[in-house]
């Protein structure tokens, strides 16, 4: 019944190495969106899709590249993980029209070692 | 560029007493207004939104009135409780286009028995 979900809550993982998480959602959205929060609790927005094309892409390293497979499923890949990459990855999804609401997972606490 | 500034925590409050979390925001055009509330270890989850000047949201005992003579969104609530300890977010979206999230750094409330 979760309506956004995330896989795996927790990922600690070494520098140089490569991981991805995944999310799907079952709520019918056609937007999704990966956010990262740090230690502060600042959310800042990294990507965005509408019906599987990216529509925003914000000043991520190159390292990080989502996909969606499908408008259910959007998956965030890193390469050559650093320390820097520490933090809290939640996905979300909405119906993509001005004011929807986001409805998020409950995120993936990545810790680079 | 789009923005949202909170007050900063903790608000620590016993039990029973007055919240008020401020909350005001910069923007191209007329925003929407959210409130969301991360309780420890989970998501962000939507506590209220307004989308108009002068609209009042409400959920749980906790209300904030789109103001945009002050360019202000204050969330408000009468008598807090122990359960209601989390980190409350501000944030804006744009009346058109697709709805991403500008979001406040976040204030944390610690309300003690």
């Amino acid at each position: 019944d979760t309506a956004v979900s995330q896989t795996p809550k927790y990922l600690v993982t070494q520098m140089g190495n490569d991981k991805s998480i995944k999310c799907e959602q079952n709520l019918g959205h056609d937007t999704m969106y990966w956010y990262k929060q740090d230690s502060k609790k600042f959310l800042k927005i990294m990507f965005s899709y509408n019906n599987k094309e990216l529509i925003i892409n914000e000043t991520v390293p190159n390292r990080f590249s989502p996909k969606s497979p499908d408008k259910a499923h959007l998956n965030l890949h890193i390469n050559s993980l650093e320390l820097g990459d520490s933090a809290v990855y939640f996905c979300a999804s909405s119906r993509g029209t001005a004011n929807s609401p986001l409805h998020f997972g409950n995120g993936t606490r990545l810790t680079v070692t | 560029g789009d923005s949202v500034t909170q007050m900063e925590g903790p608000v620590t409050l016993s039990e029973e007493a007055f919240l008020t979390i401020n909350c005001t925001y910069t923007a191209t055009g007329y925003p929407s207004l959210f409130w969301y509330v991360q309780y420890p270890g989970e998501g962000l989850q939507l506590l209220l939104k307004a989308t108009k000047a002068d609209d009042k949201g409400s959920n749980k005992g906790f209300e904030a009135t789109y103001r945009k003579e002050t360019t202000s969104f204050h969330l408000e609530k009468g008598s807090v409780q122990v359960s209601d300890s989390a980190v409350y977010f501000c944030a804006l979206t744009l009346n058109s286009g697709y709805s991403t999230l500008t979001f406040g750094k976040g204030t944390m409330l610690l309300v003690s028995p």
